[in-house]
């Protein structure tokens, strides 16, 4: 079974402080994207990867940044956090880079952040 | 542009009851893939269907069937006869061949089944 593990579901964190959300995936999976949720906006895309070092603005990069060192592993950075990034992070991988076909989405459960 | 619109912000049914989630899509690309999550209250997403813009065949699964209408750009769900751990948000997503990797989902239909 596909594994894509967030390192946090919950945390709490302060106005102006640096965040780091964590993901990895197990299946070696090219691609790696990083959403927010928020109630009636469904999931907007802020960021994904579809190789290592490789990495695309979604729709709503602003204020965050991301790091892809290796394959499995897709970092989402809060360089200052504020409190409307209060939202629930997904992380999410697929398989086959280039194949659209192939592009089913596996799902962490997902960090619910609050920033204070 | 590409758009999915789930209309329906909530359901509630009784166990039991058929309850089909509306989505509809708008897209220009030729090649496009259309999908259904479910999101239990565990957090995680989880891929239920992939349907491509070529088959228009209707699919069942179970409890679980899909009505893809490219005439009317949906991509309907239904669940009959629902049971209690139906309960989830509900997405359904778009992919098409000129977005790149990016798929685009819907806001969400919420969806409550009582015992």
């Amino acid at each position: 079974d596909v594994k894509v593990t967030q390192s946090s579901r919950y945390l709490v964190k302060r106005t102006g402080e640096k965040v780091f959300l964590e993901c990895v995936q197990d299946m070696d999976h090219e691609n790696m994207f990083w959403y927010r949720q928020d109630p009636g906006l469904g999931l907007r895309l802020i960021y994904f990867s579809y190789d290592v070092k490789m990495k695309e603005k979604g729709d709503i990069p602003e204020g965050y940044s991301v790091s892809r060192e290796k394959k499995e592993r897709f970092s989402l950075i809060l360089e200052s956090a504020s409190t409307n990034q209060t939202s629930m992070y997904l992380c999410a991988s697929s398989p086959q880079g280039r194949a659209l076909a192939k592009n089913i989405q596996y799902f962490g459960a997902g960090t619910r952040l609050s920033v204070l | 542009a590409q758009k999915v619109t789930q209309a329906q912000t909530e359901i509630s049914v009784v166990e039991k009851e058929d309850v089909t989630l509306d989505c509809v899509y708008e897209t220009r690309d030729t090649t496009y893939y259309l999908f259904w999550y479910k999101q239990p209250p565990s957090g995680e997403l989880v891929f239920l269907i992939r349907r491509n813009s070529f088959d228009e065949q209707n699919e069942i699964s179970g409890r679980y069937s899909w009505n893809f209408q490219k005439s009317t750009s949906s991509f309907n769900f239904t669940i009959t006869a629902s049971q209690v751990v139906d309960s989830a948000v509900y997405f359904c997503a778009l992919l098409g061949n000129t977005g790149g990797f990016k798929t685009i989902f819907g806001a969400g239909t919420r969806l409550f089944v009582k015992a």
